[in-house]
C-alpha cells in the first residue's frame, strides 16, 4: 500500500530565509503525481506545487521548488525568501496516475515564520 | 475557478443524531472525496466516488456512509453521531484518472458532537 511520510511535525524559519520541508513516500507504481498543499490557519487547502513522476525536471512555482528524487522516493519542498504569509500546515500527497484512486496525504508539517 | 462548497462551516450535533454533510462542486469533476482531519493524524480518507452512484471505502469508513446521486454533489452521512466523530471534515473533487490535475478542496466543516 502506498504511504506518505512527513517526518517534521513542526518547523520554524526566519522571515526572508530558506526552509526545506521533507517528504518520503512508498509505492510500487511508476506513474504517479506528487503534490504539496498549503493550509493556512482557518483557511482553505490550496495546491502549492505538483510533480509528475515521469518528469525528471524538478517543478518550480515562484519561491517554491521541489527536490524530486524518484529512486529514493523523496519529494522535499523548498521555500525561498520566506514570508509571513507562508505560515501554514503543509501536506505532501501522492496520487496514482492511471486509475481513479484516492489521494494519500502525509500527516503534515506546521511551518512558523519568525519576524 | 473551481469551486467546492460545503454546506456548513460549523456544526454542533447531539450524540445519536443522523448528520448530513453536503458538498457541491461546479467543475464537472468525476472524482469526489471526503476526508477527516485531526491534529497529528493528517487527512484520512473516509470515502471517495469516481462516478455517479459509485463509491469506494477509504481508510476509515466505519460509522459513515455516502451518497452521490448527481455528479456535482457528494454527501457524507453519519448514521448515529458519536463524540469520537468530532472533527474537521474536508470535501474535495478532481478530474478523473490520467488527467493532470490536483484535488480542489472545500472550506471544511468543523463538526462537534456533544
Amino acid at each position: 500500500a502506498q504511504t506518505v511520510t512527513q517526518s517534521q511535525p513542526e518547523m520554524s524559519v526566519q522571515e526572508a530565509e530558506t526552509v526545506t520541508l521533507s517528504c518520503t513516500y512508498d509505492t510500487s507504481e511508476s506513474d504517479y503525481y506528487l503534490f504539496w498543499y498549503k493550509q493556512p490557519p482557518s483557511r482553505q487547502m490550496i495546491l502549492v506545487i505538483r510533480q509528475e513522476a515521469y518528469k525528471q525536471q524538478n517543478a518550480t512555482e515562484n519561491r517554491f521548488s521541489v527536490n524530486f528524487q524518484k529512486a529514493a522516493k523523496s519529494f522535499s519542498l523548498k521555500i525561498s525568501d520566506s514570508q509571513l504569509g507562508d505560515a501554514a500546515m503543509y501536506f505532501c500527497a501522492y496520487r496514482w496516475m492511471n486509475r481513479d484512486d484516492k489521494i494519500i496525504f502525509g500527516k503534515g508539517t506546521r511551518l512558523h515564520i519568525l519576524p | 475557478d473551481v469551486k467546492v462548497t460545503q454546506s456548513s462551516r460549523y456544526l454542533v450535533k447531539r450524540t445519536g443524531e443522523k448528520v448530513f454533510l453536503e458538498c457541491v462542486q461546479d467543475m464537472d469533476h468525476e472524482n469526489m472525496f471526503w476526508y477527516r482531519q485531526d491534529p497529528g493524524l493528517g487527512l484520512r480518507l473516509i470515502y471517495f466516488s469516481y462516478d455517479v452512484k459509485m463509491k469506494e471505502k477509504g481508510d476509515i469508513p466505519e460509522g459513515y456512509s455516502v451518497s452521490r446521486e448527481k455528479k456535482e454533489r457528494f454527501s457524507l452521512i453519519l448514521e448515529s453521531a458519536s463524540t469520537n466523530q468530532t472533527s474537521m471534515y474536508l470535501c474535495a473533487s478532481s478530474l478523473g484518472a490520467g488527467m493532470n490535475t490536483e484535488a480542489f478542496f472545500g472550506q471544511g466543516t468543523r463538526l462537534t458532537v456533544v
